[in-house]
């Protein structure tokens, strides 16, 4: 199994400023993932963060918008930028070992 | 494109009753299945997962899930409901295989009355 930690676990930010989300994984792994969750609904994908390389988004997602960074095989981050009220979500990040294990989520809301 | 339809947004089941919760999949190969619990404000808990094999398959908390093929389906059971089972429940299927990329439906919020 595998143990990831993410934080903050949830923020209050003004519109317009940015937002960076930290995801540590206790192992290394190859893939990771960031999903969004907005209010009453399910998970939609945002991307896939491979270390070493670009991310790639789902449609709908733009890196300018999400950036994404991967540094090493035990971490990456999630920006928000420019936010708006409609990014207020629950964001999660994921890594894949033989199944999906998830983050606690960061809940975040844009006032 | 691959999806996945939980058609029940919410169930309200007694507390010792049966539970059935429905999931349908579209993907063309064999499709790595999931069930995830999420209670309020908490994270994703796996609660059982199909790769292959036996299609019962047992999980955790006392849930189990049949896949069956010919109906693209992968329900969710479990034959006594407690009142700590009241949360949303995701089915997910895994984007070509074994990537970590899922696809999750709706979910289902199940309330359990007392």
């Amino acid at each position: 199994s595998a143990v990831i930690s993410q934080k903050p676990s949830r923020d209050i930010c003004q519109r317009g400023t940015s937002l960076t989300i930290q995801c540590q994984v206790d192992s290394q792994v190859t893939m990771m993932f960031w999903y969004r969750q907005q209010p009453g609904q399910s998970l939609t994908l945002i991307a896939t963060a491979n270390q070493g390389s670009e991310a790639t988004y789902e449609s709908g997602f733009v890196i300018d918008k999400f950036p994404i960074s991967r540094p090493n095989l035990t971490f990456s981050t999630l920006t928000v930028s420019n936010m708006s009220p409609e990014d207020s979500s629950i964001y999660l990040c994921s890594a894949w070992f033989t199944e999906a294990f998830f983050g606690q989520g960061t809940r975040l809301t844009v006032v | 494109a691959q999806s996945v339809t939980q058609p029940d947004i919410h169930i309200t089941v007694s507390e010792g009753a049966s539970l059935e919760l429905r999931c349908n999949y579209s993907y063309g190969a064999t499709p790595y299945l999931f069930w995830y619990v999420q209670s309020p404000g908490q994270g994703l808990q796996l609660l059982l997962k199909y790769f292959s094999g036996d299609t019962l398959v047992q999980g955790i908390k006392g849930f189990e899930a049949e896949f069956k093929r010919s109906q693209s389906s992968f329900n969710l059971r479990k034959p006594s409901v407690h009142w700590s089972d009241a949360a949303e429940y995701f089915c997910a299927v895994a984007v070509s295989g074994n990537t970590g990329k899922l696809i999750f439906g709706q979910g289902t919020t199940l309330q359990v009355k007392p």
